[in-house]
């Protein structure tokens, strides 16, 4: 069956370090790979999209990798701040011209200062 | 530009009771979803609009949830009856083209529903 995996446990890192999360997934072909931020009591806020034919994406001090070989996506934050914590989730489209979006459970990012 | 509006925020209904939650999508965003996220979970979808028709209502429990799109634009979802395992936030999302394409969505706050 399908599966997306995220780190279930909490990601706990000292300000200023990097933080790299995973997400890992099986019986997917996604076209593309998005991860969003969800804040408690809030909707998800969108971050990055990385296409299938991608190997990395950048934004300011976001870093997205996407490896279909070994059908995982590792997402990175530099100089991590507290105002960083938050739950990350990735989410797979697998462009099928149906299916919306579909969301892994999420990683907890908690950067201690 | 204004966000996706949702409401009410919060609410508390017995099981077998009915329910319903409105979404009003970012102008101009042609396809609208439906989500519903338990605790600890990512979002699940439930139904996904484009314009006023339906492109993939198949993990939507058609037995008790049903969701229409007036005109194209807001949106309602309702639950008749609820019950208890229907505790969730319940999340409308829009996004400019369909994600198939790799749009961004855009997220409501939500609507917290806790069913006793």
């Amino acid at each position: 069956s399908q599966k997306i995996e995220q780190n279930s446990e909490a990601l706990n890192i000292q300000e200023g370090k990097t933080a790299t999360l995973t997400c890992n997934y099986t019986n997917y072909s996604p076209a593309y790979l998005q991860w969003y931020r969800q804040d408690p009591g809030r909707g998800p806020v969108f971050l990055l999209l990385i296409r299938e034919n991608e190997k990395e994406k950048r934004k300011e001090r976001l870093k997205v990798t996407f490896d279909t070989t070994l059908k995982q996506s590792l997402f990175h934050i530099t100089a991590s701040q507290p105002a960083d914590s938050a739950t990350y989730l990735c989410a797979l489209d697998e462009d099928t011209g149906r299916r919306a979006l579909t969301f892994g459970s999420g990683t907890r990012l908690q950067v201690q200062p | 530009e204004a966000g996706v509006a949702q409401s009410p925020r919060y609410k508390i209904i017995e099981k077998r009771q009915s329910v319903a939650f409105w979404c009003n999508p970012i102008s101009g965003h042609a396809t609208l979803y439906w989500y519903q996220q338990i605790l600890g979970q990512g979002p699940k979808l439930l139904i996904q609009f484009q314009n006023n028709g339906v492109v993939d209502d198949s993990q939507l429990p058609k037995d008790r949830f049903s969701a229409e799109r007036l005109k194209g634009v807001d949106s309602t979802l309702k639950i008749q009856p609820a019950k208890l395992e229907d505790s969730a936030v319940y999340l409308c999302a829009s996004s400019l083209i369909r994600t198939s394409g790799g749009g961004e969505q855009f997220f409501g706050p939500g609507t917290r529903l806790t069913v006793l």
